[in-house]
């Protein structure tokens, strides 16, 4: 079964730092553009970075640029996101995602506040 | 980056009528490559995205063929012939010729 599953939410203070990461099963990983997609609360998507099967491409949203980092392992078939300098904007479930958005994981929520 | 708008943001609609969802990017999403990289997702509540259609009009896999798209260079129109019940839920167009990429704010479907 094809799956992505997102881990390494949770409580952060404003300016601190998570590691979120997503495992892949089921499909080749090293194969595929991934992504990380999130959404606030009550609101809409936002795409916030992607990779390149080999990591040589990365792109990233403006609002994150500078703060966050995609990377992935395509031998352990996992994709990362390290988030630092945490905002209160932050605040959002994170998906990760692959390819052109076929297949999605159920969600990791971080929540920035004091 | 490209701007995605998607008009109406709420369709209330009487079941088994027809429901269409209008997006339009900022520039043109016709990629260098000669495709277009315009998708339509759906998020029923309480659930993450489900990607529908890919490159305009291309249902993916399982999609039911009441749900179809249409567009071409700036706009694009996501169908649905006969709205069901477990169609409630958001829609997204969303872009990805160009990186990063960006979706609409979504379109609420709901029954009336």
């Amino acid at each position: 079964e094809v799956q992505l599953v997102e881990s390494g939410g949770g409580l952060v203070q404003p300016g601190g730092s998570l590691r979120l990461s997503c495992a892949a099963s089921g499909f080749t990983f090293s194969s595929y553009w991934m992504s990380w997609v999130r959404q606030a609360p009550g609101k809409g998507l936002e795409w916030v970075a992607n990779i390149k099967q080999d990591g040589s491409e990365k792109y990233y949203v403006d609002s994150v640029k500078g703060r966050f980092t995609i990377s992935r392992d395509n031998a352990k078939n996992s994709l990362y996101l390290q988030m630092n300098s945490l905002r209160a904007e932050d605040t959002a479930v994170y998906y990760c995602a692959r390819g052109a958005m076929d297949v999605w994981g159920k969600g990791t929520t971080v929540t920035v506040s004091s | 980056d490209i701007v995605m708008t998607q008009t109406p943001l709420s369709s209330p609609v009487t079941l088994g009528q027809p429901a269409s969802i209008s997006c339009r990017s900022s520039q043109s999403l016709v990629h260098s490559d000669g495709n277009t990289y315009l998708s339509w997702l759906q998020q029923r509540p309480g659930q993450p995205p489900r990607l529908l259609i890919y490159k305009i009009s291309n249902r993916f896999s399982g999609v039911p063929d009441r749900f179809s798209g249409s567009g071409a260079g700036t706009d694009f129109t996501l169908k649905i012939s006969r709205v069901e019940a477990e169609d409630v839920g958001v829609y997204y167009c969303m872009q990805a010729t160009q990186f990063p990429g960006t979706f609409g704010q979504g379109t609420k479907v709901e029954i009336k």
